[in-house]
């Protein structure tokens, strides 16, 4: 079951600018992670942030996470062309171990 | 794509026949699993497997099967009886969870698998 929410489905900015995606989850969590995926390649991780964690930073990626609404963001800043790619949020699930992923946004940064 | 590996890139078949996707990791992660992809779409839980000689049926377990006969090994057998089989098959592994919640998951390059 797809758990995970991603807003809005498609964004396309310019390179420098900033990038702000949305994910929406419906039950509670452990952990909210994002992945990034080109064109008809396989997922790469990005971040993983805890249920008991607000921010978190790696380089260009700010991740914030609020439980009470639950919903996370992932902002891309100063983006480059090399940033196009689909976006996922993925949840855990009562197994521990499989991930219920978003339909994932889709970004597109013109040079 | 981590030390993952599936193959064959593209796999074309026939309707009725059966077909198996590799998927090999030499990352000693104990759990693996297969997705399944459609355009435009996130991705589809078809199988998992915690440890060796032991998988859970994803939400869309219907018409595949797996084995997981060896750690590094965990493939996914597309059959006949899979009404719509023509997707981008994604497998997928990662460490134990150790009950902390979930640990990143690591990912092949994918099969793109295309039944006419």
């Amino acid at each position: 079951s797809q758990q995970g929410e991603e807003d809005p489905q498609a964004l396309s900015i310019q390179e420098g600018e900033n990038a702000t995606m949305n994910c929406s989850y419906k039950t509670s969590i452990n952990n909210l992670q994002w992945y990034r995926q080109n064109s008809g390649r396989g997922l790469v991780h990005l971040i993983l942030i805890r249920s008991n964690e607000r921010e978190k930073h790696s380089g260009r990626l700010r991740v914030t996470l609020d439980t009470s609404k639950k919903s996370s963001s992932l902002l891309i800043t100063a983006s480059r062309a090399a940033d196009t790619a689909s976006y996922f949020c993925a949840t855990d699930t009562r197994s521990g171990y499989a991930l219920n992923f978003g339909k994932g946004t889709s970004l597109l940064v013109t040079p | 794509d981590g030390g993952i590996t599936q193959s064959p890139k593209y796999l074309f078949r026939k309707e009725g026949q059966n077909v198996t996707l590799s998927c090999e990791q030499n990352l000693n992660h104990d759990a693996m699993y297969w997705y399944r992809q459609d355009p435009g779409q996130g991705l589809r839980l078809i199988y998992y497997s915690q440890i060796v000689n032991d998988f859970q049926k994803g939400d869309i377990a219907e018409g595949y099967s797996v084995s997981r006969e060896k750690k590094e090994s965990f493939p996914l057998t597309v059959t006949s009886a899979q009404k719509n089989p023509t997707a981008f098959y994604l497998c997928a592994s990662s460490p134990p969870t150790g009950g902390g919640g979930s640990y990143e998951q690591y990912f092949g390059p994918g099969t793109r698998l295309t039944v006419t």
